[in-house]
Parts: structure tokens; sequence; C-alpha cells
């Protein structure tokens, strides 16, 4: 079956780096993306990674490793609005979205 | 990027009224449109995926006949609720994307429905 896991719940400091790890198993896979999803509002993209490496934008990095189906994204100086649930979510070979069930951030100043 | 609304953002109705919500791409032809519905605290769960001029196709465990998606044109699709319930009480989100760029979604605002 298709599986994606991620952390339920972190915390961290106001400034501070905080690392989201996501694994994955799917049938086919055509790129994995990380959202950001705040209380009551729709997902918001911020990364996509297709190819193996760090994909660095502004404060926010996601690296990808295919063969060990393995993805993280990388938070730098938190700030509080950075305080939602971040979504892992990859695309199988028919181009649909399998999502994890998020892990939501608490940042504490 | 690419615009994708949803309408209306907030809906409450009464038990056993029908519900019709509209996902529009704003500034592109959304040859595949994607209903999601996510209850407090949960991820999405993907409800249904439609076509542009054929029928959705429906994950395991949605109702058809009670979510009746219609997507007539490759700007707009609806997702329509029949007969909602109580327990239908969720946030309901739209994506779309192109056949020229399968890789992205665009997501709508979602809407929230509360059935009382």
């Amino acid at each position: 079956g298709q599986n994606i896991d991620q952390p339920t719940e972190m915390t961290a400091t106001e400034g501070a780096i905080v690392q989201i790890n996501c694994t994955y198993q799917t049938s086919g896979f055509n790129g994995l993306f990380w959202y950001q999803q705040h209380a009551g509002e729709a997902p918001t993209f911020l990364s996509y990674n297709v190819l193996d490496g760090l994909e660095e934008k502004g404060r926010f990095s996601s690296f990808l490793s295919r063969s060990k189906g393995y993805s993280y994204l990388l938070l730098k100086e938190l700030q509080m609005k950075d305080s939602a649930s971040y979504l892992c979510a990859v695309m199988d070979s028919n181009y649909q979205l399998i999502w994890g069930a998020g892990t939501k951030l608490i940042i504490k100043p | 990027g690419a615009v994708v609304s949803q309408h209306p953002s907030w809906v409450i109705c009464k038990s056993g009224t029908s519900v019709k919500i509209e996902c529009r791409s704003l500034d592109f032809q959304a040859t595949t449109m994607f209903w999601y519905r996510q209850f407090p605290k949960q991820s999405l769960m993907l409800m249904a995926t439609s076509n542009e001029g054929s029928k959705a196709t429906y994950e395991q465990g949605v109702e058809k006949d009670k979510f009746l998606i219609n997507h007539a044109s490759l700007t707009l699709s609806t997702l329509t609720v029949t007969s909602a319930h109580p327990e239908d009480s969720s946030f309901y989100i739209c994506s779309a994307r192109s056949e020229s760029h399968q890789e992205t979604q665009y997501f709508g605002p979602g809407t929230r429905l509360l059935v009382l």
C-alpha cells in the first residue's frame, strides 16, 4: 500500500532551526511536495523536489533522497508566524497526491 | 502563480438541505480538479477526481450519489452535498491542475460547511 509518515507534532523556539522529516512508500514517484497549512485555511505550496538533493528557498529548504524514500523540510530563523501544520505529499505514477497526516509545528517565544 | 477560487467560503445550512460549492480556475484551464475534505486536526482526504467533460472518479467510501460533482467546463467544477447532515460538516477544499503541468496542483481557499 501507499504510505506517508511524518511526526504528529513538534515544538521549537523562535529564532531556532527545526527539521521535519517525511518518509514514504508509494506506487511510482513524480515528486514530493511540502505544504504549509494554518488553522482554518487551505494548504499553501512551499516546495517541490523531484531530484535528489537540497532545494533552498529563503528560510525554508527541502531535501529529497529517492533511494531512501525520505525527505525533510528545514525551517531556519523560526518566527511565530511559522506555527502551522506542515504537510508532506508525494505524487504517484498517476499524478495523484498522496498526503501525510501533517506535522503540527508549535513555536515558543 | 495560478489562482483558484471557491465559493462560498462559509456556509451554514439545515440538516436535509443541499449545498453547492463552486471551484473556479481563474487564469488557466483546469483539465483535472480534485475535491478534498478535511476534518479538524486531520489531514486532507481526497474525495474525488474530476476530468472536464467526464464523470468523476470517487475514492473508496465516498458516496457518489451524496456528493455530486460536475466538471462541465475547463474553469469550473461544482460539488453538491445532497441532503446534508451534521456529520458532513467539514472543510472542503478543491484543487486544480492543467494538462501541461500535471505535477502542480493549485488549491482553492476552501469552504467551511456547518450543517445544523
